[in-house]
């Protein structure tokens, strides 16, 4: 069955620097998702893309955030200068079509978690 | 008022036991719904989506009422391997996923 991978599994950096997390989405899908969840709070949408371009974003997606389709398989999302209170899972996403209402199903990675100490 | 808020349990329930979830949403425009079942640390991974008319998957069974933004999972003869956190999660617009903070459930032997 196809899904969707993310790597890293763990990263572990220092405030103010940079991360880039990585994901290969389901090949046929088009809708690619980034979502966080803070250790014991719920998930929190952060980012939809679609052709190659952000078609919706959070107020928690904020200009330290950018996503990146470099090539036809990997998603990224980029952290620019990383906060203590970026520490979360990182979960991609990515769903067929956003229509009909069956293909607004998401299918989720595993997740990077992230610890910026 | 939260966007979609669930019981946190956690429900502990024997083996064999049958268990309902429920969940109710703010956003009356939502036109999607679904129930995520996540494990310790792991990704949401998709149980089922809910539709208007109900529906089943073998023993579980989901059912949304629009007109009291209310939804609801029924899991019949609980197993061991039911243990996890359920999401009630709801879409809003055309992509955005908003979830509950989950109610947990414990089957026990």
């Amino acid at each position: 069955e196809p899904e969707v991978t993310q790597t890293p599994s763990h990263q572990v950096t220092q405030m103010g620097q940079e991360v880039i997390l990585r994901c290969v989405p389901i090949s046929n899908h088009l809708y690619f998702y980034w979502y966080r969840q803070i250790l014991g709070q719920k998930v929190e949408f952060l980012v939809s893309f679609y052709n190659n371009e952000i078609s919706e974003k959070s107020e928690i997606f904020d200009d330290q955030f950018s996503v990146e389709r470099p090539d036809g398989s990997n998603f990224t999302l980029k952290i620019r200068s990383t906060k203590l209170e970026d520490s979360a899972m990182y979960f991609c996403a990515s769903s067929e079509t956003s229509r009909p209402a069956a293909s607004y199903e998401q299918y989720f990675g595993p997740g990077t978690r992230l610890t910026v100490t | 008022r939260k966007e979609v808020e669930q019981d946190p349990g956690p429900f502990n329930v024997p083996e064999g036991a049958t268990v309902a979830f429920n969940c109710t949403y703010s956003n009356s425009a939502s036109q999607s719904f679904f129930w995520y079942r996540q494990d310790c640390r792991k990704e949401p991974k998709l149980l089922m989506s809910v539709y208007s008319s109900g529906n089943e998957d073998g023993r579980f069974t989901a059912q949304l009422n629009r007109a009291s933004q209310y939804i609801s999972l029924l899991i019949r003869d609980s197993k061991l391997s039911d243990s996890a956190t359920y999401l009630c999660v709801v879409n809003e617009g055309f992509q955005k996923l908003v979830f509950g903070t989950g109610t947990r459930l414990l089957v026990s032997p």
